[in-house]
């Protein structure tokens, strides 16, 4: 149980585009979920904090109009990186954790590259 | 914020060895979470343990809440078990983790 999914695993885009990186909870509904972002040999930072049927509420320094957050549904919760840049590759992660439970459950991350 | 330390940051050993993992923390906390994080980037649960000694096969790990610092234990090392090691924590009424900077073990055969 609490599997979590996310697509695609890898994207390569070009500067300026805009990418779309989903995350499920596939056997749990989960009210928020996490965003994270690696690079390389560096720890997990926290970007974000999806909400389903709310806003975002995003980390000091992470702006929130070039890391769009949707949480419609209470097993989906979909990043958009907005004109996207090379500083903006990175790998992402997502997180969630099923209601009632304290132990956080991480997706595979998805790896992105711009060139 | 709450601030998560780990130690030591490069760990390498032969096959077989036994090897101990430091987390350290400033503050109290209501999770503490280690993961596994393989060469492919998947981070692996491997204990929930705020507080308490747990068990799973070669791996253990014990929380002093009191005094604010977690140990993961690895016995008879196997290079599968090369990877970076995280200790992640949250406090308060924050579902949010922390993660420190991780141990990155390399096990040779």
């Amino acid at each position: 149980g609490a599997v979590v999914s996310q697509h695609p695993s890898w994207v390569i885009c070009k500067s300026g585009t805009s990418v779309k990186i989903e995350c499920r909870s596939l056997d749990f509904q989960a009210t928020t979920m996490f965003w994270y972002r690696q690079f390389p040999k560096q720890s997990l930072m926290l970007m974000a904090t999806s909400n389903e049927g709310s806003k975002a509420t995003y980390e000091q320094g992470v702006e929130k109009d070039k890391f769009l957050i949707n949480h419609a549904s209470l097993t989906l919760s979909t990043l958009t990186v907005t004109s996207a840049h090379p500083e903006d590759s990175s790998f992402y992660i997502c997180s969630a954790f099923p209601p009632g439970l304290r132990p956080k459950f991480f997706g595979p991350g998805t790896r992105l590259t711009v060139l | 914020g709450i601030q998560v330390e780990q130690s030591p940051p490069d760990l390498i050993l032969q096959e077989g060895a036994n090897s101990t993992l430091r987390c350290n923390f400033s503050d109290s906390v209501n999770n503490l979470q280690w993961f596994h994080q393989n060469p492919w980037g998947q981070l692996i649960n491997l204990f929930y343990i705020p507080s308490g000694t747990k068990q799973n096969g070669r791996l253990s790990a014990t929380t002093v809440a009191t005094e604010r610092y977690s140990l993961l234990y690895i016995s008879s090392s196997q290079t599968t078990d090369s990877g970076v090691y995280f200790c992640a924590v949250s406090q308060g009424g924050s579902e949010k983790l922390v993660f420190g900077k991780g141990t990155k073990l390399t096990v040779n055969p």
